[in-house]
C-alpha cells in the first residue's frame, strides 16, 4: 500500500539552528502538507502546496518556514531558525484531490519529532 | 467557539461494548468530512470519510448532521485494538484540515 515517508524520525537541533525536515508524498498524489502536534495538543495546519506553489498557509506558518519540492518526489519543510516553541511532532501530508469531492483524503506520514534544546 | 470540538473523553468500555461520540463544527461551509485514528505518539491515519448520506466500515458507523453542525461515529463490538484517540477532521472549500483534539477511547478486557 503506498504511503507517505518522512525524515528523520527524531531530530533534535539547538535554539537558532536551521533544520530541514524531508517528505516523499505519495506518488500519485497532487496536494501536499504540513501539519504539526506539539505534544499533549492537537493537530495543528502549517501550509498546503499545490502545482510548485503554496496554495495556503497558517498563522504559524511565519517567515521562518518554507517549504520547497526540490523534485519530483520530495517536499521539504525548512525552519530557518529554530525556536524552544518549534518543539513538536512535523506531519507531512499528501491527497490525490482538494474540496469536498471523493478521493481528497489526506494521507499522512509517520512523522518527525523536532526538539529544540 | 473552537473550529471543531470534541468530548476529549475518555470512554472506558468493555470488550465488546458499543460506543459512539460526536464531533460539532462551527463553520456551516465545511464539505469534507473524516475520522482519524492516533495512536500514541503516531501519526493520524484516515479511518474513514463521512459521507452526507452516513457510511459504515465494519463495526464503524459515521453520520452528518448538517443542521446541528456534528458528526459522529460509532464503534460496535469493540476490541482491545481499537483503544485509541479518535480525531475528528474538517474541511471548508479551501485546502487546510480542521482537527479536533480528539476523543479518548479506552476497551478494557
Amino acid at each position: 500500500e503506498p504511503e507517505v515517508t518522512q525524515t528523520p524520525s527524531h531530530q533534535v537541533t539547538q535554539m537558532g539552528q536551521e533544520v530541514i525536515l524531508r517528505c516523499v508524498p505519495i506518488s500519485n498524489h497532487l496536494y501536499f502538507y504540513w501539519y504539526r502536534q506539539i505534544l499533549g495538543q492537537k493537530v495543528e495546519f502549517l501550509v498546503s502546496f499545490y502545482n510548485n506553489e503554496i496554495s495556503e498557509k497558517s498563522e504559524i506558518f511565519d517567515d521562518q518556514f518554507s517549504v520547497e519540492r526540490p523534485d519530483g518526489s520530495n517536499f521539504t519543510l525548512k525552519i530557518r531558525s529554530t525556536k524552544l516553541e518549534d518543539s513538536a511532532m512535523y506531519f507531512c501530508a499528501s491527497s490525490e484531490g482538494q474540496g469536498a469531492r471523493r478521493g481528497t483524503e489526506a494521507f499522512f506520514g509517520q512523522g518527525t519529532r523536532l526538539t529544540v534544546v | 467557539r473552537k473550529e471543531v470540538e470534541q468530548d476529549p473523553g475518555p470512554f472506558n468500555v468493555p470488550e465488546g461494548a458499543t460506543v459512539a461520540f460526536n464531533c460539532t463544527y462551527s463553520n456551516s461551509a465545511s464539505q469534507s468530512f473524516f475520522w482519524y485514528r492516533q495512536d500514541c505518539r503516531k501519526e493520524p491515519k484516515l479511518l474513514m470519510s463521512v459521507y452526507s448520506s452516513g457510511n459504515e466500515d465494519g463495526r464503524f458507523t459515521a453520520q452528518l448532521n448538517r443542521a446541528s453542525q456534528y458528526i459522529s461515529l460509532l464503534i460496535r463490538d469493540s476490541k482491545l485494538s481499537d483503544s485509541a484517540t479518535y480525531l475528528c477532521a474538517v474541511n471548508a472549500w479551501d485546502y487546510k484540515l480542521s482537527f479536533g483534539a480528539g476523543t479518548t477511547v479506552t476497551v478494557r478486557a
